[in-house]
């Protein structure tokens, strides 16, 4: 069955702190792959996508992602966090043909001012 | 307004009554999805609907029934309510075209006494 893990449960950084969330994913096929982010009593917003082309994507915020295909990753990164990035952040996959997308467990990020 | 809403946002209810979350959308998207939200485990799938026709169980269906009145409604019910059903809820749309990422509702939080 398909899998998405994110590594780090939760995360507590210093404002400009860098920043990199693991996610990996268990599928050999062709994927789409999505970072959303869900701040404190918010619903989900897609952060960044990656469906095909350049492996490193860019995405709201300051935040990018790479493709690493044969790793199986998207990688979250952030050269330097501020307090607002706290929040929860989800690694989602979506298989192409399977129609559905897979969420990870989530990483909690926790800023410290 | 909100593309997606979904209602109520909060509700508590006693083991053994019947409940229905409901949800709209503004969006004009074909797709729609019923997630659970638990700790430590990300969203799962309970069901999902790619058109008014289609209906299709996601990875955690049993307890759960749903029903797509129009393109725009789509409604979550849980037929004898138990305590582990005790969760935040979301309601999500996207696009049939293509790959897309998903809209989310605000949530609903429910919980089983």
């Amino acid at each position: 069955a398909q899998s998405v893990s994110q590594h780090n449960h939760h995360v507590i950084l210093s404002e400009a702190a860098s920043l990199e969330l693991g996610c990996n994913y268990s599928y050999g096929g062709t994927v789409n792959l999505f970072w959303y982010v869900q701040y404190p009593g918010q619903h989900l917003q897609l952060l960044l996508k990656y469906f095909s082309g350049d492996p490193l994507v860019k995405g709201i915020k300051g935040f990018e992602a790479e493709f690493i295909k044969s790793k199986f990753s998207f990688n979250l990164r952030k050269p330097s966090v501020q307090w607002s990035d706290t929040a929860e952040y989800f690694c989602a996959v979506e298989s192409l043909g399977g129609f559905k997308t897979i969420f990870g467990a989530g990483t909690r990020l926790f800023v410290k001012a | 307004d909100a593309d997606v809403t979904q209602t109520p946002r909060n509700r508590i209810t006693k083991t053994g009554k019947r409940i229905m979350l409901e949800c709209s959308q503004t969006k004009g998207h074909d797709r729609m999805y019923w997630y659970r939200q638990d700790p430590g485990l990300g969203l799962r799938l309970i069901y999902y609907s790619f058109d008014v026709k289609d209906i299709n169980k996601g990875e955690i269906s049993d307890g759960y029934s749903v029903s797509r009145q129009a393109q725009a409604k789509f409604s979550l019910s849980l037929e004898s309510a138990i305590p582990n059903q005790t969760a935040l809820y979301f309601c999500a749309t996207s696009d049939n075209r293509g790959p897309d990422e998903q809209y989310f509702g605000p949530g609903t939080r429910l919980t089983v006494t």
